[in-house]
């Protein structure tokens, strides 16, 4: 059974504040990794992927991969109200996707 | 470019009943993907269409759940004689192997079996 763990919240941060989430998986035939977010009542859509250890940043976001600790987070710098949601991990395996259930981000203005 | 989409956007059954619920991907990608989502929960995988053959149906929850895709495109998921529990949002998601596997979603077929 591929295990996909992530913490499911609410975590919330003031405005401006940096936000970490994190993520733990049980595949170490994991290839690549995802992160999606999930505003209430829409579907995930893609923030970013990350498919080597280290960091890899895209504007206010940045991932990072740790394959050895089976371990990658998503860094969310100067938050804002409007990144409220629920952030999704996802480790890909060959062609299919294993879903974390969640963590639930709330921005305080 | 368009999304994916899918049709219907609601669908109200009652329990018994077969439904189908349809998916058009992004044009040109290859891969088609089924998910369930319960409230509150995360992503349950259903199937894997690689252009029109599933590899991969592993998740289908039982044989009253079928999907097929033709003409590597569209794609419909059939559940026969639904059940209250089958009450959920199914979403599709579709990528490219070119694009590195990312994953699009669309906008997901909120099924309520009475």
């Amino acid at each position: 059974q591929k295990e996909v763990e992530q913490n499911s919240g609410p975590l919330s941060v003031p405005e401006g504040a940096i936000a970490s989430l994190n993520c733990t998986y049980s595949d170490r035939g994991s290839q690549s990794f995802f992160w999606y977010r999930q505003y209430s009542g829409k579907s995930p859509e893609l923030i970013m992927s990350i498919y080597s250890n280290g960091d890899k940043e895209d504007g206010r976001f940045t991932a990072q991969l740790n394959k050895a600790s089976q371990y990658v987070s998503l860094l969310i710098r100067d938050s804002q109200p409007s990144d409220s949601a629920t952030y999704l991990c996802a480790p890909r395996e060959v062609n299919k996707f294993y879903f974390g259930s969640g963590t639930k981000l709330n921005v305080k203005p | 470019g368009a999304g994916v989409s899918q049709s219907p956007s609601n669908k109200v059954t009652e329990k018994g009943k077969d439904v189908e619920l349809r998916c058009d991907p992004i044009s040109g990608h290859t891969a088609l993907y089924w998910y369930r989502q319960s409230l509150g929960q995360g992503l349950e995988f259903l199937i894997y269409f690689q252009g029109n053959s599933a590899p991969d149906k592993s998740g289908l929850p039982s044989d009253r759940f079928s999907a097929e895709r033709t003409g590597g495109s569209v794609s419909t998921l059939t559940i026969q004689r639904t059940q209250q529990e089958d009450s959920a949002v199914y979403l599709c998601a579709s990528s490219s192997l070119a694009g590195a596997y990312e994953q699009y979603f669309g906008p997901g077929t909120r099924l309520t079996v009475t």
